[in-house]
């Protein structure tokens, strides 16, 4: 099955823009790539979602590659409330498939 | 607006015991998805509804049921539980739109199974 993969962790100075990476390398031509993010023991929240075009929203901007193989979700000044895990996932018909994440972690 | 509501939030049931989870949603969305996510990993779908009166298997529905019998609810069952069912439930919903999958969560069951 297509899958995204994602670090495990990364880490970002408060106030610097955090990019994190997804590799979606068989997603199909018209399956669009969302991002969502689960703060501690929160339910998941949703951040940005494309399809072909770079997209950009009052969370957070993702920058999709021409082939459509990878994106990058940027959040452009980081706080410490945007410590969180982040999902890059793919839609499959009328479900979405989460995978394990990257853990951000903001340092002051 | 309440979005998504799941019922009850905490629990802790014995090896054997049956139960209920409750989620509404009061955004007139068609799709409802119940998760479960254990320690460290990220959300496994368990069973979806595309509608009032229908349901599907997602990737792990071994040991639920649900029930869609109201638009605005999603029953999910455990006719007997097991100490492997111990994890956090996640409900969501979202609009049948085909452009925006834009699933919206409820603060999740956190259940224990002794």
């Amino acid at each position: 099955d297509a899958k995204t993969t994602q670090p495990t962790s990364m880490d970002c100075a408060e106030g610097r823009a955090a990019n994190l990476p997804c590799n979606h390398s068989t997603i199909s031509g018209n399956e669009y790539v969302y991002w969502y993010r689960q703060i501690h023991s929160q339910g998941p929240q949703y951040i940005i979602h494309g399809l072909k075009n770079n997209e950009t929203n009052e969370m957070a901007s993702l920058i999709i590659t021409e082939d459509r193989k990878s994106s990058t979700l940027i959040l452009p000044h980081a706080t410490l409330r945007d410590t969180a895990v982040y999902y890059c996932i793919e839609r499959r018909a009328s479900k979405i498939i989460f995978g394990s994440g990257t853990r951000l972690s903001i340092r002051p | 607006n309440a979005g998504v509501t799941q019922t009850p939030k905490f629990r802790v049931l014995k090896t054997g015991q049956s139960m209920t989870l409750l989620c509404a949603q009061d955004m007139n969305h068609e799709y409802m998805y119940w998760y479960r996510q254990d320690p460290g990993m990220g959300l496994r779908l368990i069973h979806y509804s595309v509608g009032e009166g229908t349901t599907a298997k997602g990737e792990v529905p071994d040991g639920y049921n649900v029930s869609r019998l109201k638009k605005q609810n999603f029953l999910l069952g455990l006719e007997s539980a097991a100490p492997s069912q111990t994890s956090v439930y996640f409900c969501a919903s979202r609009d049948s739109s085909a452009r925006k999958n834009i699933q919206y969560f409820g603060a999740g069951t956190r259940l224990s199974v002794l």
